[in-house]
């Protein structure tokens, strides 16, 4: 079965550095999906990066990239020069099978609540 | 803008009524909806996958009487709870991608309070 752990419940972070959140995850699937997204207060949940099990390249988009160690299984969200905005909680989720089944379900992981200090 | 929309997004109700929360994909079709559910500073819990034309797909503990999926279309997709409790009081939220490479597209959620 597959599986999802965050091991860091709570982080605060001074504003302008940068923070990694972590995330391991456990599949026997070759092929899968690696997501990271946020939710603020408000509860939306916003997508920011994904990370394909055959992708050579680490993920990037913007202030937000991911580190992929494929060997040991983990998929770490680094957001650079942090921002207040930034204050959330940060899910990451994993998609087993195809890339191209959108059958595949998501998990998520239990969660990091990130705060961004002034 | 918005590709995956979720109505009511609030929704207060008596115990013992039933309440339906819609999803709908806006600007693709979706065979696949998912639906989450999200206690309070907690995960979000995969619930069902809703399946076009087909029977939902229910995890391990959902109760599929309590919790009716229909998937009449390829936009939409519709959850009701049925002879809601006060321990059915959470956050629902669905969401759909247009293939498995791409992310899930999450609805704005419906919170809802049993009274």
């Amino acid at each position: 079965a597959q599986k999802i752990t965050q091991t860091q419940p709570g982080m605060f972070v001074q504003e302008k550095e940068a923070v990694t959140l972590d995330c391991t995850y456990d599949t026997s699937d070759q092929s899968y999906g690696l997501f990271w997204y946020k939710q603020p207060s408000s509860g939306e949940m916003i997508f920011l990066i994904y990370q394909g099990s055959y992708d050579e390249q680490n993920a990037t988009e913007g202030r937000y990239s991911l580190n992929f160690q494929k060997a040991r299984k983990s998929a770490n969200l680094v957001i650079s020069a942090s921002q207040l905005g930034d204050s959330a909680m940060y899910f990451c989720a994993m998609r087993e099978g195809s890339r191209y089944s959108s059958a595949s379900k998501i998990i998520f992981g239990s969660g990091t609540r990130l705060s961004i200090r002034p | 803008g918005a590709v995956v929309s979720q109505h009511p997004s609030r929704v207060i109700c008596k115990s013992g009524t039933s309440v339906k929360i819609e999803c709908r994909s806006l600007d693709f079709q979706a065979t696949t909806m998912f639906w989450y559910r999200q206690f309070p500073k907690q995960s979000l819990m995969l619930m069902a996958t809703s399946n076009e034309g087909s029977k939902a797909t229910y995890e391990q503990g959902v109760e599929k009487d309590k919790f009716l999926i229909n998937h009449a279309s390829l936009t939409l997709s519709t959850l009701t709870v049925t002879s809601a409790h006060p321990e059915d009081s959470s956050f629902y939220i669905c969401s759909a991608s247009r293939t498995g490479g791409s992310p899930l597209h999450f609805g704005n959620g419906t919170r809802l309070t049993v009274t």
